[in-house]
């Protein structure tokens, strides 16, 4: 059975990294995983997307290990614009389902 | 570039009214998504198609319909309307399958 999996919740602080982790069984060798963003009333955006090893972009770098079993979503030195919900979406190739996590909502203090 | 559009954003219904969801996007991507958002949950893809003319059942199917007929729209319909269906919608579009969603605003739909 095809499932997603992150924290509910995290804090941080201002100019920190956070580091968020999503579980995702069942993922075959080219299935891709994707983390957006969302603030409230809004649509998710997207933020980064990678199927090995690791990418980096302006905003954030994704790192997944060799079994591919979690993925981690990494955003260097966090601001209070980074206060939001962040998802990982996994696309599985072998069952064709699109499967959001849950969301992981994420504050930033001062 | 609109990007992506939602029509309406905001509809009450009574429970078995029907009414119909439009999305549209002006970058000629070929996949589009209709997503439901429950409060304090994540997204479930209800419907998508890969292309005009075709449509696919995703997570949570049940009580909707859609149509493709034209590239650029994708329609989602509910026939009879339902409290459960009581939810914020989100249409999304991408190039291939595996590649980048872009989201619409969202209709937030109550149905009482």
């Amino acid at each position: 059975l095809a499932k997603t999996t992150q924290p509910i919740s995290m804090d941080s602080y201002e100019g920190q990294e956070v580091n968020i982790t999503c579980s995702h069984n069942n993922i075959a060798t080219n299935d891709y995983i994707t983390w957006y963003q969302q603030f409230p009333s809004q649509g998710p955006r997207f933020i980064i997307q990678g199927y090995k090893t690791k990418v980096t972009n302006e905003v954030a770098s994704l790192f997944i290990p060799a079994d591919r079993k979690s993925s981690t979503l990494s955003l260097p030195r966090v601001s209070l614009s980074d206060t939001a919900v962040y998802y990982c979406l996994v696309m599985y190739s072998s069952a064709s389902k699109i499967i959001f996590g849950s969301g992981t909502r994420l504050s930033i203090r001062p | 570039n609109a990007g992506v559009t939602q029509t309406p954003k905001f509809r009450v219904l009574k429970t078995g009214q029907s009414m119909t969801l439009l999305c549209a996007q002006d970058m000629n991507h070929e996949y589009m998504y209709w997503y439901r958002q429950d409060p304090g949950m994540g997204l479930r893809l209800i419907h998508y198609s890969v292309g005009e003319g075709t449509t696919a059942k995703g997570e949570v199917p049940d009580g909707y319909n859609v149509s493709r007929l034209k590239k650029q729209n994708f329609l989602l319909g509910l026939e009879s309307a339902a409290p459960s269906q009581t939810s914020v919608y989100f249409c999304a579009s991408s190039q291939l399958g595996y590649n980048e969603q872009f989201f619409g605003p969202g209709t937030r739909l109550t149905v009482l």
